[in-house]
Parts: C-alpha cells; sequence; structure tokens
C-alpha cells in the first residue's frame, strides 16, 4: 500500500530557517514526480512547484521561485521542502503530493504540515 | 498562471444533481485533457476523485463524473448525499506546471 507521511506541526518565529519532510512508502520513489501545495488559512490550494525525483529537476511556481526550495533524498524515499528565512505569510497547511511520471493527476497526498510563523 | 475559476458555492438537497464549472483558459484547460478534481474535506487532505476529464480511480463513486467544453471543465455528483458536502477544487495541467481552481464549497441542505 503506498502511503505518504509529512512531518509534523512547526511554530517557529519570523526569520528562522525550516525544513519540512514528506516520505514515500510503498512504492519506488525514483518515478514519480512530489508536488507541494499550499492552503493558507481558510483559503485554496496553490502549487509551490514540482520535483521529479529521478533527476531532480524543479519547477517553481512563479510566486515561490527563490522563497523555498525543494530537495529529495532518493536514499530514504523522502522529499524536503525548505525555508531560509519564514515570515509571518507563511502561515499555512502544506501538503505533498506523489504522481508516477506519466501521469497527470496526484494519486497520493501526505497528511499536511501545518507551520505557524510568529512571534 | 491564475487560478481558474470556480463557483464560491454550490448547495442541492439530498438525492438531487449538481454541476460545479471550471473556467480556464486555452493554456490549461482548454490546451490538455488533463483536468482532474480534487475533494477536501474539513481538515483532510485532498482525494482525486476524477482525471483526465471524465476518468473516475478505483473506489471512487459512480455518482461523480467530469466533461470538458473548450476552456470549461464541469463536474457532476448525482444523487447527492450528505457526506458529499465538501470543498471541491479543479486542477488542470498547462504545459509544465499546474493550476488549481479556485475552489467550490458544496452544501448538502
Amino acid at each position: 500500500e503506498v502511503q505518504v507521511v509529512q512531518s509534523g506541526a512547526e511554530v517557529k518565529n519570523p526569520e528562522e530557517s525550516l525544513k519540512i519532510s514528506c516520505q514515500g512508502s510503498g512504492y519506488s520513489f525514483t518515478n514519480y514526480w512530489i508536488g507541494w501545495v499550499r492552503q493558507m488559512p481558510g483559503q485554496g490550494l496553490e502549487w509551490m512547484g514540482l520535483f521529479y525525483v529521478a533527476n531532480f529537476a524543479t519547477i517553481y511556481s512563479p510566486p515561490f521561485q527563490g522563497q523555498v526550495t525543494m530537495s529529495a533524498d532518493r536514499s530514504t524515499n523522502t522529499a524536503y521542502l525548505q525555508w531560509s528565512s519564514l515570515k509571518a505569510s507563511d502561515t499555512a497547511m502544506y501538503y505533498c503530493a506523489a504522481t508516477r511520471n506519466g501521469n497527470f493527476r496526484w494519486d497520493y497526498w501526505g497528511q499536511g504540515t501545518l507551520i505557524t510563523v510568529s512571534s | 498562471q491564475s487560478a481558474l475559476t470556480q463557483p464560491a458555492s454550490v448547495s442541492g438537497s439530498p438525492g438531487q444533481s449538481i454541476t460545479i464549472s471550471c473556467t480556464g483558459t486555452s493554456s490549461d484547460v482548454g490546451a490538455y485533457n488533463y483536468v482532474s478534481w480534487y475533494q477536501q474535506h474539513p481538515g483532510k487532505a485532498p482525494q482525486v476523485i476524477i482525471y483526465d476529464v471524465s476518468n473516475r480511480p478505483s473506489g471512487v463513486s459512480n455518482r461523480f463524473s467530469g466533461s470538458k467544453s473548450g476552456n470549461t471543465a464541469s463536474l457532476t455528483i448525482s444523487g447527492l448525499q450528505a457526506e458529499d458536502e465538501a470543498d471541491y477544487y479543479c486542477d488542470s495541467y498547462a504545459g509544465s506546471l499546474y493550476v488549481f481552481g479556485t475552489g467550490t464549497k458544496v452544501t448538502v441542505l
């Protein structure tokens, strides 16, 4: 059974750095795309970017280019999303989603990681 | 890339059918047959219910159906049930990235 498990909720101060994770199990991570989605409180879903695990190709949505960094560790089937300097406006739920290369639907979703940035 | 346009809310009584529209452009919805629909219950992760415009993943009720005409995709829920009350998002491939719709809250009266 395919499962995607994200790291737990975080409470951070502005300007702090953060790296959250998304670990897949039950499938070979390598031929999958990982997508990161932001959902601000009471708002809709937004694509932040896509990451292809096979060759580490990254595609950032324009609003998020330069604001976050996507990466992965194939040896542990884990993808990461990191910030170097958080802002209060980064407060949101963040989801990772996975799809096999060649598919155009996001079949597998993590449970979400809630990030709260407040001084 | 602008979000696809959906009605903010749609409601219906149990047993009725409702349709949610999703309007994009010739660069996303109109360009590819890669429109998906996601259902999101409060506090839960989204779940795909329709993919490639009109296909249902295994395990999804056949009360959900999708279609597309030009730059507009649609999701129809037939025989509305209480458990269908949720937020629904369309999503379209747009050449490299994807773009979500603005989301529709479905209320079962």
